[in-house]
């Protein structure tokens, strides 16, 4: 079984709103991710959590905010975004996440397509 | 600063036709690199590549990397409409996978 799952399929959000983007594995992988991915342009990546702690940012502004209940969950909340915002939110996990030694394939989820209205 | 070219960009093809696709890449502590398919919404996992030379096939699917010459390619045999999709290649150094930006690919009946 290697499926990631993700809710909601889709996502309408004012500027002023409060959301979360949610994602679950049962793997056992014990790194998540969270991407970024705008029409026509490949996956970007937003954070990695390795056993559950923040491993990566890559710069991403503080309206995004990440969280990791536990090894088996990832959330994404969202609050004060723009309009540039809107793209597909892509939740990913591999078996592990260490920086320079082995590397393990990831998985993705089927994505939340987000609109900022 | 890494890079990844994909090419061709697009590629139209008929059914029953091969074809190779193409990833060129300069990465620094490269590990491996990742190959995904990309239809409407997830990318799929195909294949990882870590060693140089060592064909990895999967079906109708193949791909080979050469670390010397930093690239890899991606042979599809006997395509199928179902391969119609965006492929993507992705090196990883040692913090993460960097996408090039697909190779769009179109099969016809």
């Amino acid at each position: 079984d290697t499926e990631v799952t993700q809710t909601p399929k889709h996502l309408v959000m004012g500027m002023t709103n409060k959301k979360s983007l949610k994602c679950e594995q049962h793997m056992g992988h014990r790194a998540m991710y969270w991407y970024k991915q705008k029409a026509k342009k490949p996956p970007e990546l937003m954070f990695v959590y390795s056993y559950e702690k923040l491993s990566i940012n890559e710069s991403v502004p503080s309206r995004f905010s990440p969280e990791c209940p536990n090894s088996s969950l990832l959330n994404l909340h969202l609050h004060a975004l723009q309009p540039e915002d809107s793209a597909l939110y892509l939740c990913a996990s591999s078996q592990d996440f260490q920086r320079g030694v082995t590397p393990y394939e990831q998985y993705f989820g089927p994505g939340t397509r987000l609109t900022v209205t | 600063e890494d890079k990844v070219v994909q090419s061709p960009l697009s590629l139209v093809v008929h059914e029953g036709d091969t074809v190779t696709l193409n990833c060129s890449y300069e990465v620094t502590n490269f590990r491996s690199l990742l190959w995904y398919k990309q239809e409407k919404k997830a990318p799929t996992f195909l294949f990882m590549l870590t060693s140089s030379g060592i064909e990895k096939k999967s079906g109708r699917l193949s791909s080979i990397l050469d670390k010397k010459e930093l690239f890899s390619i991606l042979n599809i045999t006997a395509t199928q409409t179902g391969d119609s999709a965006i492929y993507l290649c992705a090196p990883r150094n040692t913090d993460k996978l960097i996408f090039g930006t697909g190779t769009r690919l179109q099969v016809f009946p």
